[in-house]
C-alpha cells in the first residue's frame, strides 16, 4: 500500500469561504479520487481527478464548487467553495495504486464544519 | 446499474462474540471486484480484502473470514471472537473492471459495529 496524506485533518471553516484540501501520495498513482462523507453517512464519489486534464465530475457536483487540481501523479487538491453548513462533512482522498488490482487505499480524511 | 447493500445499520456484540457482517451486491459486469473496508472513530479507511469475481474461495485472515458467493451475489464477513478494537463502521464496496480505465467504487452505506466489554 501507499501512505496517502491529507491536510487539513481538521477545520472550522466560516460559512461563505473556501478552503483547499490537499493529498498527497508517497508514490506515483494512476487515479486519484475525492469523496465526501457526510455525518453518519456512506462514501460519495465526488469526483475522479486526471493528472493533466480536468477532473471528471459526478452527477450533482460542479468544478465551481468543488474546483479539484492534479499537477502531477502525486499530489492533488480539492476546494470546497462558498461553504454552507451542509458542506460539513469528511473528505476523503482516495487513490488507486499500480499493481495493486483494483484497490483502492484512503487518506486520513479532512473533518471540515461549516459554521 | 451497480448496488451495494449493507442492510445491518448497526450491531452490538458482547467481547469474544463472533458476528457476520452482511453485504449483498448487484452488477452486471462479468469482472468485478469487492472490498471490504474499516472506519474506525479516527475517520481513516482501511482496506481489509479485495476479491474478485472469479475468485469464489472463502478467505481467512487470522479472526477475520469472507464468504464471496457468487450464486446469492453476497460477501459476508465474520469476525471471529469480537475484540473492543473491532468497533468501528465497516463498508462493503463494488467495482467494475474497466479497460477505459474510469472505474467507479460504490460503497455500501455501511454496517456500525460495537463490541462491548
Amino acid at each position: 500500500s501507499a501512505v496517502i496524506s491529507q491536510k487539513p485533518s481538521r477545520d472550522i471553516c466560516q460559512r461563505g469561504t473556501s478552503l483547499t484540501i490537499q493529498c498527497q501520495v508517497d508514490s506515483q498513482v494512476t487515479m486519484m479520487f475525492w469523496y465526501r462523507q457526510q455525518p453518519g453517512q456512506s462514501l460519495t464519489l465526488i469526483a475522479t481527478a486526471n493528472q493533466g486534464s480536468e477532473a471528471t465530475y459526478e452527477s450533482g457536483f460542479v468544478i465551481d464548487k468543488f474546483p479539484i487540481s492534479r499537477p502531477n501523479l502525486t499530489f492533488s487538491t480539492l476546494t470546497v467553495s462558498n461553504m454552507s453548513p451542509e458542506d460539513s462533512s469528511i473528505y476523503l482522498c482516495s487513490a488507486r495504486l499500480g499493481g495493486s488490482g483494483n484497490t483502492i487505499y484512503f487518506g486520513e480524511g479532512s473533518w471540515l464544519t461549516v459554521v | 446499474a451497480q448496488k451495494v447493500t449493507q442492510a445491518q445499520t448497526e450491531i452490538s456484540v458482547v467481547e469474544k462474540e463472533d458476528v457476520t457482517l452482511d453485504c449483498v451486491y448487484e452488477t452486471r459486469d462479468t469482472t468485478y471486484y469487492l472490498f471490504w473496508y474499516k472506519q474506525p472513530p479516527s475517520g481513516e479507511l482501511v482496506f481489509l480484502i479485495r476479491r474478485n469475481s472469479f475468485d469464489e474461495q472463502n478467505e481467512i485472515s487470522g479472526r477475520y473470514s469472507w464468504n464471496f458467493q457468487k450464486s446469492t451475489s453476497s460477501f459476508n464477513f465474520t469476525i471471529t471472537a469480537s475484540q473492543v478494537v473491532d468497533s468501528a463502521v465497516y463498508f462493503c464496496a463494488l467495482s467494475g473492471a474497466s479497460t477505459s480505465g474510469t472505474y467507479k467504487y460504490i460503497f455500501g452505506t455501511g454496517t456500525r459495529l460495537k463490541v462491548l466489554a
